[in-house]
């Protein structure tokens, strides 16, 4: 839904660097996930935000991989000393909680 | 644990009906979403169940059975742009209302 703003949609990372991907929710929406999707795969659930808060981040590799939404601004999935392995599509829904998620139109990430 | 069941790919004909099943087993359930996905770009919401039965939406219909962990996507007179991928989703109730994806079925729609 062109409502949820990610940007950048291509972003190009040499291993060891860190990648830093933002999303913003459509007007009104309180909720920001942030999922995974490697080639010919899945969604892979990663965190589930709400402002300020952390609900759930139990897709999260416990290393490299952090995510906030702040009070003000959009919410960033931040990766620390990218790998190869980390090249993939991360995609962030948003919505109010107990509705449809919308989805921005993702980030292309590529570790060389 | 968490577990979304779909067939991988499925191929049909332009014009015909085609129906993609989805089998859940999720330690919460608040209600089952069906996503399109084309190649390299965003899903798209299609249609949500929270209650059994069938929910019409245009050429698309959903169907859910919750005593069976149970779901359909029923897509009618096929067009060529119906080619994509179709992911099924599971909201997970409680606290985190998180949406579990299955691995989708990638449908390829022949003239």
């Amino acid at each position: 839904n062109a409502g949820v703003m990610q940007n950048p949609r291509h972003l190009v990372r040499r291993r060891g660097q860190e990648a830093r991907l933002r999303c913003s929710p459509m007007k009104g929406h309180s909720h920001v996930y942030w999922y995974r999707q490697l080639p010919e795969e899945g969604l892979k659930f990663m965190v589930y935000l709400q402002k300020e808060n952390i609900i759930d981040e139990s897709g999260m590799p416990k290393e490299r991989f952090s995510a906030e939404f702040p009070k003000e601004g959009p919410s960033i999935l931040r990766i620390q000393q990218v790998v190869r392995g980390d090249s993939a599509a991360y995609f962030c829904a948003s919505g109010r909680g107990n509705t449809e998620a919308f989805f921005g139109q993702g980030t292309r990430l590529t570790v060389v | 644990g968490q577990n979304i069941d779909q067939p991988t790919e499925m191929t049909a004909t332009e014009g015909a009906i085609v129906q993609i099943n989805c089998t859940y087993q999720t330690s919460g359930f608040n209600g089952l979403f069906w996503y399109q996905q084309h190649a390299g770009e965003a899903p798209t919401f299609l249609s949500y169940n929270v209650l059994d039965g069938l929910e019409e939406k245009g050429r698309f219909s959903s169907f859910l059975s919750r005593s069976k962990g149970y779901s359909y996507l029923l897509l009618k007179e096929l067009q060529m742009k119906d080619s994509a991928s179709y992911l099924c989703a599971v909201r997970d109730g409680g606290a985190t209302n998180k949406l579990i994806f299955g691995t989708g079925t990638l449908l390829a729609v022949q003239p």
